[in-house]
């Protein structure tokens, strides 16, 4: 079955420190795949998101992300954590073709970023 | 040029009354996604509409619930005779063309709370 796994529930990172966030898939093809973030009772915003070509992409608020399909995995990654990054963030991912709008999300990871 | 619009952004509502909730697409889209999310829990599919049609409502419970979208006004998420384990947040996505091939946008979403 298609799925998408984020293995931590919770991370607690400095302020100024660097950030890596795990997501892990698990698709009979190539997905597609993004990362979303959601600050409290808001909705969600794209950070980036990945459908072919460089394994590397960059999105928005200094987030970057890699596609390692050996690992089945595509990490959110940021240098320097920013207070205002305290957010809960979703993978998610979707096969290209058939039901190519049906996203699956992972459960979240919650980041707290300490001062 | 205003996202994707939801209201109302909480509603409360007693065990057995009707919730409606309601989406209007981001101007230009006709495809309209409907996605809810549990405490604790990932984003799940629910139902996904264009103008007039039904597409797929694979994730829609059997019972109680529905999904239109009309040719005017917004999308709407109806559900009937909630329970306490309606209490979630759900989120409506556009996009301008089926599929999730650019990244959807989302609502604020709407709290629901079933007393």
């Amino acid at each position: 079955a298609q799925s998408v796994t984020q293995p931590d529930i919770h991370i607690t990172v400095s302020e100024g420190a660097s950030l890596e966030l795990r997501c892990n898939y698990s698709y009979g093809a190539t997905p597609y795949l993004f990362w979303y973030v959601q600050s409290p009772g808001q909705g969600l915003q794209l950070l980036l998101k990945y459908f072919s070509g460089d394994t590397l992409v960059q999105g928005i608020k200094g987030f970057e992300a890699e596609f390692k399909r050996s690992q089945s995995s595509f990490n959110l990654r940021k240098p320097s954590v920013h207070w205002s990054d305290a957010a809960e963030y979703f993978c998610a991912g979707l096969v290209s073709g058939g039901s190519n709008y049906k996203l699956t999300f992972g459960k979240g990871t919650l980041l707290t970023v300490n001062p | 040029n205003a996202g994707v619009m939801q209201n109302p952004r909480h509603l409360v509502r007693r065990r057995g009354q009707e919730a409606r909730l309601r989406c209007s697409p981001m101007k230009g889209h006709s495809h309209v996604y409907w996605y809810r999310q549990l405490p604790e829990e990932g984003l799940k599919f629910m139902v996904y509409l264009q103008k007039e049609n039904i597409i797929d409502e694979s994730g829609m419970p059997k019972e109680r619930f529905s999904a239109e979208f009309p040719k005017e006004g917004p999308s709407i998420l109806r559900i009937q005779q909630v329970v306490r384990g309606d209490s979630a947040a759900y989120f409506c996505a556009s996009s301008p063309t089926g599929g999730n091939n650019y990244g959807y946008t989302f609502g604020s979403g709407t709290r629901l709370t079933v007393v």
